[in-house]
């Protein structure tokens, strides 16, 4: 158990519908990442936030957004979805997020958009 | 930009063989080096990690990896693997600096067999 919360662990929708996914970091940890895990573009970073602010951006669709909330957990929201938005998701937490902070990964959100 | 090169996208092993995947990146300097798993379903669970100091780290599940400069390489090592081995290993880096995220390779799938 690495100590980062994902849910929901499964999530089916619909093509055009908007989702929201949940991130609580690991006690302590003041970053949060988001990654994207799909079959065809592999372990893709999508955002970071530190300590409430967005730190970096990385291959986030616009229809894409996050924020970190003042209690450190973190939302990835997901709009107009689109049948190829279906992936893993992970969410990954660090104490500062600063290179030689170890990340550490969450189980994943599985998203099935039909 | 840092890359990262797994060039075995599958590799099968016969159980209590040794095992070695092969990590290459593409970086200036010397990055951060990491190793993760990701077994059938699951999340991503760190083996190791290599900052500095002594090239041959020692990982979780008696995994360990060396990292040689010379060729900018951080190939995983077991000496004798297990059926829960099976899994999909990934090689990571960040840059040694800064805040950075980490950049994931495509992975090398393993099977083992009896």
């Amino acid at each position: 158990d690495s100590g980062v919360t994902q849910t929901p662990k499964h999530l089916i929708t619909a093509t055009g519908q908007r989702v929201t996914l949940r991130c609580s970091p690991r006690s302590g940890d003041l970053s949060v990442y988001w990654y994207q895990q799909s079959l065809d573009q592999g372990l893709q970073f999508l955002i970071h936030y530190y300590n409430g602010e967005e730190r970096a951006k990385g291959n986030i669709l616009e229809r894409f957004s996050a924020q970190q909330f003042p209690d450190l957990h973190s939302e990835l929201n997901l709009s107009s979805l689109e049948l190829g938005d279906s992936a893993l998701y992970f969410c990954a937490s660090s104490y500062t997020g600063s290179s030689g902070n170890t990340i550490y990964f969450g189980e994943g959100s599985w998203l099935t958009v039909v | 930009a840092q890359s990262v090169t797994q060039p075995d996208i599958h590799i099968t092993v016969s159980e209590g063989a040794s095992l070695e995947l092969r990590c290459n990146y593409s970086y200036g300097a010397t990055p951060y080096l990491f190793w993760y798993v990701q077994s059938p379903g699951q999340g991503l669970q760190l083996l190791l990690k290599y900052f500095s100091g002594d090239t041959l780290v020692q990982g979780i599940k008696g995994f360990e990896a060396e990292f040689k400069r010379s060729q900018s390489s951080f190939n995983l090592r077991k000496p004798s693997v297990h059926w829960s081995d099976a899994a999909e290993y990934f090689c990571a880096v960040v840059r040694s600096f800064g805040n950075e995220k980490l950049t994931f390779g495509t992975g090398t799938r393993l099977t083992i067999i009896p």
